[in-house]
């Protein structure tokens, strides 16, 4: 079974550029979450998607970050613009859905993604 | 809402030694508790999790926690760490069966020969 991926794993722009990060969850898994990390802070939550639905963008730094989950399969995260204290590493992970049976022996276990490392200059 | 503490942001720890890293918590709903781990260039492993039951919960590579409600802590321990286990490790807390995760800052582990 092939984990969450993230593309790019590394990008670098200046403040005031448009950059869009992917998150593929694993094939099925119908939670989608997205994090951040600031150098030297902790990680922290920005948005839950439900399939194609947000469920909680609650962490949502402001609305120069854009997330989509369209069909409910990968999703992207947008920041436009960005501005230097953006840079950091994003993360997603993904989980099942309650009562899918691959989640036995699993449950409430967020499968992360390598992250992308993101430096705004 | 919830947030979590780890008390140390490095641990340096000479191979086969014990370690204990420390974690506390706070919330005001019932919680679940996870350890993570982060090596280098990888993303975050689920080291072990308490969702309910015995307080002493047992994960991959030897790591073990003790969840204590009273002391609001979950703190990681290993009787004996090896080179391999230099990460960062992260301690989390989730309110809801599905939901958001809140970290702590996060312990840098680095295991000497």
């Amino acid at each position: 079974e092939a984990g969450v991926t993230q593309f790019p794993s590394h990008s670098v722009i200046e403040k005031g550029q448009t950059v869009t990060l992917r998150c593929d969850p694993i094939s099925g898994h119908d939670n989608l979450y997205w994090y951040r990390r600031v150098m030297g802070k902790e990680i922290k939550f920005l948005l839950h998607f439900v399939k194609e639905s947000k469920q909680d963008e609650s962490g949502m730094p402001n609305n120069r970050f854009l997330a989509e989950r369209t069909g409910g399969t990968y999703s992207t995260l947008k920041v436009q613009p960005a501005e230097l204290e953006d840079s950091g590493v994003y993360f997603c992970a993904s989980t099942p859905s309650v009562g899918d049976r691959r989640s036995s022996g699993r449950a409430h276990e967020q499968f992360f993604g390598p992250g992308t490392r993101l430096t705004v200059l | 809402a919830q947030s979590v503490t780890q008390l140390d942001s490095q641990v340096p720890v000479f191979e086969e030694a014990p370690v204990e890293l420390r974690c506390n918590y706070s919330s005001s709903v019932s919680v679940y508790l996870f350890w993570y781990v982060q090596y280098p260039n990888q993303g975050l492993q689920l080291l072990l999790k308490y969702l309910s039951g015995s307080t002493l919960v047992k994960g991959i590579n030897g790591f073990e926690a003790e969840f204590n409600k009273s002391q609001t802590s979950f703190h990681l321990r290993k009787p004996s760490v090896h080179i391999s286990d230099t990460a960062e490790y992260f301690c989390a807390v989730g309110g809801t069966s599905y939901g958001k995760l809140t970290f702590g800052q996060g312990t840098i582990l680095t295991v000497h020969p």
